[in-house]
């Protein structure tokens, strides 16, 4: 089982529509968490942290959930420029990062 | 948030030579930087982790010699491929760490595209 896995994905949605992203970490000594967004042939960018309590940014909400060990990602009012792969990020502390394997979105017009 | 350069973002070499990647962190002191390489429609894969004024961490499978990692002053870390031959050609990525009180952020550069023919 890998560390850190996600929705395989893809998804296509209509604008405006409402996804949501789960990803699922196997270490529970994790202690911190991140949602990136990779464009074709780019590099990674941080979309959001994922804090404890939850956390909203704009269309972008992330939670948290410890005791299951996942973490999810809700886009509300899908746009087109939101069509990316996203990318769940758990970190153990220190220098130890792993990536998941990236949920690829597509919002059709 | 913070900026990480990365150059050169493309480059093609022949097959046998060397070529060098800069990483730099532009407004913070990265002890820590990572280097990633992606294949197309694939997932970053962790190569190594750079420490400032040490050695490498290398991810399993991965060649040291062949990837040469250098992480010499706080704000660069360069990784030289060896050798290079066409099947290393990928998009290299590096990230830096910043260092915050309330944990740990890490931010990528703009990538490298490797062409080896």
């Amino acid at each position: 089982r890998k560390e850190v896995e996600q929705d395989p994905g893809p998804f296509n949605v209509p604008e405006g529509a409402t996804v949501a992203f789960n990803c699922t970490y196997s270490n529970s000594a994790s202690q911190s968490f991140f949602w990136y967004r990779q464009d074709c042939r780019k590099e990674p960018k941080l979309l959001m942290s994922v804090y404890s309590s939850g956390n909203e940014d704009g269309r972008f909400t992330a939670q948290l959930n410890r005791a299951s060990q996942y973490i999810s990602l809700l886009i509300r009012d899908s746009k087109l420029s939101d069509s990316a792969t996203y990318l769940c990020v758990v970190g153990h502390g220190g220098q130890n990062f792993v990536f998941g394997p990236g949920t690829r979105l597509s919002v059709l017009p | 948030g913070a900026v990480v350069s990365q150059h050169p973002s493309w480059v093609i070499c022949k097959s046998g030579t060397s070529v060098k990647i800069e990483c730099r962190s532009l407004d913070f002191q990265a002890t820590t930087m990572f280097w990633y390489r992606q294949f197309p429609k694939q997932s970053l894969m962790l190569m190594a982790t750079s420490n400032e004024g040490s050695k490498a961490t290398y991810e399993q499978g991965v060649e040291k010699d062949k990837f040469l990692i250098n992480h010499a002053s706080l704000t660069l870390s360069t990784l030289t491929v060896t050798s290079a031959h066409p099947e290393d050609s990928s998009f290299y990525i590096c990230s830096a760490q910043e260092v915050w009180s309330n944990g740990n952020t890490i931010y990528f550069g703009e990538g490298s595209w490797l062409t080896v023919v």
